[in-house]
């Protein structure tokens, strides 16, 4: 069965650049929307930004002058890009399959997630 | 942005007992609205899709309806492992949002 798991720093520098990756494993990367979403502890969730299997990307406009999200369709991994990040930024951040088509779009798998938080 | 908007935000109640928690998009959505399940540390669990479809796995108890602007989901019969916080989302246009979520807790 198709598995994901971030993987990056816990710990960024104000100012500085968020960067995780999702490998996804048990299946391919193509044909399918992969998307990031975060959580501020405590809080609710945020859809972040997907890229398609064909480098095709969607983001959320909150944060896309600073997002970058990429694939690497070789390596089964997609990545996320998050630039002059501030405390704000802090959250858990889950990557996830996204359906498409007659399932609607829904994020039927996600990552373990993983905890990053920007602090000096 | 399309929001949408849980409520109640929280609600208590009892093994067994029938819950409803509602879901309000700022426009119509047609059926492109999801359900997820969190429990305290652990990551979001799909259970519906397109207002009414359940996910493989996920128990009967579980219903979703609605279409348009107003979607439900209904826990027939609350079970222990059913107390989490319950999220709609909608999947009809980018960005992609999420309710505020719904905190069920045991009574």
């Amino acid at each position: 069965q198709v598995q994901l798991q971030e993987s990056g720093p816990g710990l960024v520098k104000p100012s500085e650049t968020l960067a995780l990756t999702c490998t996804v494993s048990g299946g391919s990367i193509d044909a399918y929307y992969w998307s990031w979403i975060r959580q501020p502890p405590g809080k609710g969730l945020e859809w972040v930004g997907y890229v398609y299997h064909s480098g095709i990307t969607n983001y959320n406009p909150s944060l896309q002058s600073r997002l970058t999200i990429s694939v690497d369709t070789s390596k089964n991994q997609f990545s996320l890009k998050l630039s002059s990040v501030t405390a704000a930024d802090t959250a858990f951040y889950y990557c996830a399959r996204q359906t498409y088509g007659a399932n609607g779009g829904a994020f039927d798998i996600w990552g373990q997630g993983t905890m990053v938080t920007v602090s000096s | 942005d399309i929001q949408m908007t849980q409520s109640p935000s929280s609600l208590s109640a009892s093994v067994g007992d029938r819950v409803t928690i509602t879901c309000r998009a700022s426009q119509s959505i047609r059926s492109y609205v999801n359900w997820y399940q969190q429990k305290p540390g652990k990551v979001p669990k799909l259970l519906i899709y397109i207002a009414s479809t359940l996910q493989t796995g996920v128990p009967s108890r579980f219903t979703g309806s609605g279409s348009g602007t107003d979607f439900t989901l209904t826990i027939s019969s609350l079970q222990p492992e059913d107390f989490a916080t319950y999220y709609c989302q909608q999947s009809y246009s980018t960005p992609r949002t999420f309710g505020q979520g719904t905190k069920v807790e045991i009574k």
